[in-house]
């Protein structure tokens, strides 16, 4: 399996709500990222997990907040969020954090209403 | 801490024509170069890189040349096709990704 792997695809939440991304990747990574992306922009780094744990925050606001239950998997729970929060959001995963190439996955819409 | 700038940030070439995207960045210790192409509502998807050891790669009909003297790094991609036509965005990468801004690039048929 070479892919990572997101759900939901797309995801409406109210702003009282709490809700989970989720990303798996099955190539043996130890590098897990997640990124924030709006529409025609680049994609700006929040967190770096390294062999499961957390390496890198790129000071997120609190109500995002990143798990990595196991080598394979990565969540992102949100709780309590804007709507200019709204955007695509894509996890990516690499060999480890000091092996570049990273690997994206297809992302979740996110719409905060 | 880095900064990558990329121009154009649209290009529009003629099907069969060469397209050329460019990049500086800041921090010489920036040592890997990715270019990753995104088509509308897709993953941003790597399709060439290079590392400061070498000067240029190719693949088929793109490629990717590195002046790590002036801290410049281009895309090239030859004979243009319809499907080419995406967002294309360089990076450095000193502990962590920092993309440039993106180009657009349209191929008329």
């Amino acid at each position: 399996d070479t892919e990572v792997t997101q759900t939901p695809k797309h995801l409406v939440m109210g702003m009282t709500n709490k809700k989970s991304l989720k990303c798996e990747q099955h190539m043996g990574h130890r590098a897990m990222y997640w990124y924030k992306q709006k529409a025609k922009k680049p994609p700006e780094l929040m967190f770096v997990y390294s062999y499961e744990k957390l390496s890198i925050n790129e000071s997120v606001p609190s109500r995002f907040s990143p798990e990595c239950p196991n080598s394979s998997l990565l969540n992102l729970h949100l709780h309590a969020l804007q709507p200019e929060d709204s955007a695509l959001y894509l996890c990516a995963s690499s060999q480890d954090s000091t092996s570049y190439e990273q690997y994206f996955g297809p992302g979740t819409r996110l719409t905060v209403t | 801490g880095e900064n990558v700038e990329q121009h154009p940030s649209t290009l529009s070439v003629q099907e069969g024509d060469s397209a050329v995207i460019k990049c500086t960045y800041s921090d010489s210790a920036s040592n890997y170069f990715p270019w990753y192409k995104q088509e509308l509502g897709k993953r941003p998807q790597l399709i060439i890189d290079i590392r400061s050891n070498v000067g240029e790669k190719k693949d088929q009909r793109i490629a990717v040349t590195l002046n790590k003297t002036a801290k410049h790094f281009s895309l090239h991609i030859t004979e243009t096709q319809p499907e080419d036509s995406a967002v294309y965005f360089c990076a450095g990468n000193t502990g962590k990704l920092i993309f440039g801004q993106g180009t657009t690039l349209q191929v008329k048929p």
